[in-house]
């Protein structure tokens, strides 16, 4: 059974800086592009970027509200994906989602960052 | 980035009937090569992730009822919800993944008349 669960999320002041994870089994995660997405309180969902496998070349690619601010990075020998969000706004304040896949068949349960002073 | 907009952004349909969603994307998200669209539809509940429902448009993912459906081809898309049931209550998005850059629609809600 897939499955991913995400952490690292809290309370950070605007500026600051705050690194997610998400660890992942039931599937080949080396091989698996994965993606993050978030969704701000009773508002939609938002893609944030993606990585590639390693074999794809591993590269990334971003959104336009987080391009130089977020880095989305994994570490395929401990099946786990992160994302460093430095230079925090309130507006991303949201529950952050990790999801596999270009068509994202697995979610995980999320995890919440509020940015507040 | 392609954008993707939903309709209606909320309806509201009795048990047992029919309810159907469109999406419309601002440019065409049929791959020829293949072609294969490239749009997911999902759906979530309060309090939790959303799931996914169908991919390449109109395929079903293992496990979703038959009563969901997708359909459509190049911009224009639909999921209908057959024989709507009272667990069908939740918000549902499309998303596209032609481009580089993923986007979703603003999702519909879809409640109980």
């Amino acid at each position: 059974e897939v499955q991913l669960v995400e952490s690292g999320g809290g309370l950070v002041k605007p500026g600051g800086s705050l690194r997610l994870s998400c660890v992942a089994s039931g599937f080949t995660f080396s091989n698996t592009w994965m993606n993050w997405v978030r969704q701000a309180p009773g508002k939609g969902l938002e893609w944030l970027g993606r990585i590639k496998s390693k074999t794809d070349g591993g590269t990334t690619d971003y959104a336009a509200p987080v391009k130089g601010r977020f880095t989305i990075s994994r570490d395929d020998s401990k099946n786990t994906l992160y994302l460093q969000m430095n230079s925090l706004k309130i507006e991303d304040t949201a529950v952050y989602y990790c999801t596999t896949g270009s068509s994202g068949r697995s979610w995980g349960q999320g995890t919440l960052v509020t940015v507040s002073s | 980035d392609i954008v993707m907009t939903q309709s209606p952004d909320s309806l509201a349909v009795s048990l047992g009937e029919r309810a159907t969603i469109n999406c419309k994307s601002s440019q065409s998200v049929l791959y020829s090569s293949n072609n294969k669209n490239y749009l997911s539809w999902y759906q979530q509940k309060p309090g939790q992730p959303p799931k996914l429902l169908i991919y390449w448009a109109s395929t079903r993912e293992s496990g979703v009822p038959d009563r969901f459906s997708g359909s459509g081809s190049g911009t224009d898309f639909t999921l209908t919800i057959n024989s709507l049931q009272a667990e069908d209550v939740a918000v549902y998005y499309c998303q596209q993944y032609y481009s580089t850059r993923i986007t979703f629609g603003g999702g519909t809600k879809v409640e109980i008349k």
